[in-house]
């Protein structure tokens, strides 16, 4: 298995650019969530999905979307990127029912800058 | 958001146990106390978990008090690889879906 799997692992964007974070887990998790995480501090929650076709916000979901059509993909979209979205995106995974432990498994992370 | 509270630093020396503590008061009855690291800027990794009892693995301990709002990770011998930030953990139950919300953490810095 390849895990959770991040593109791209750099980019630099203008200000009031879009782009497209891809994650894809090959675990058949239902559980997919994206992280932020600003220089020195801790990990924030964007957005998160409990499996295809539903999705739900975070704490710090503003200026991103979101969708999950498959078990597998769960991309992240920036419209009109500001230089407050420099950060480091994390995408996790997990498989977790009622009973279930659901420990997340994490990508290796997508590095943004806006300038 | 944060459901923990850890102290933001905590030193050790090479070859001795980290025992790092974590409150979590608010903790429901069937949660799971989760503990993760992250080593420089890389995806955070899994350490262990548990629920209401004492568990091991090869990585490290994990003591819950009986009343469950606390626990402690112990790395029985700490190692300079063991620099890391470390996050206690419980997931966020909204309408039957679950979230996990991270806390600051713990600097554990090892030293020679």
């Amino acid at each position: 298995n390849a895990g959770v799997t991040q593109t791209p692992k750099f980019r630099i964007l203008k200000i009031g650019q879009s782009m497209t974070l891809q994650c894809a887990q090959d675990m058949n998790h239902n559980y997919m969530y994206w992280y932020r995480q600003d220089p020195g501090m801790g990990l924030k929650l964007i957005y998160y999905s409990v499996g295809a076709g539903i999705t739900d916000k975070g704490e710090v979901p503003n200026g991103y979307n979101v969708s999950r059509s498959t078990t597998e993909d769960f991309p992240l979209r920036l419209e009109l990127a500001a230089p407050s979205q420099t950060s480091v995106y994390f995408c996790a995974s997990s498989y977790r029912t009622g009973a279930g432990t659901g420990e997340l498994f994490f990508g290796e992370g997508s590095r943004l800058t806006v300038l | 958001d944060a459901k923990t509270t850890q102290p933001p630093s905590m030193d050790c020396a090479e070859g001795r146990a980290a025992n790092l503590p974590c409150n979590h008061s608010t903790i429901s009855g069937n949660e799971y106390v989760y503990w993760y690291r992250q080593i420089h800027s890389q995806g955070p990794q899994y350490i262990i978990h548990g629920l209401k009892n004492n568990e091991t693995n090869e990585m490290a301990s994990l003591i819950i008090t009986e009343d469950r709002k606390s626990s402690t990770l112990i790395l029985p011998h700490a190692t300079l690889r063991d620099t890391a930030v470390y996050y206690c953990i419980v997931s966020v139950t909204t309408s039957g879906t679950y979230k996990y919300i991270f806390g600051t953490g713990t600097r554990l810095k090892v030293l020679a």
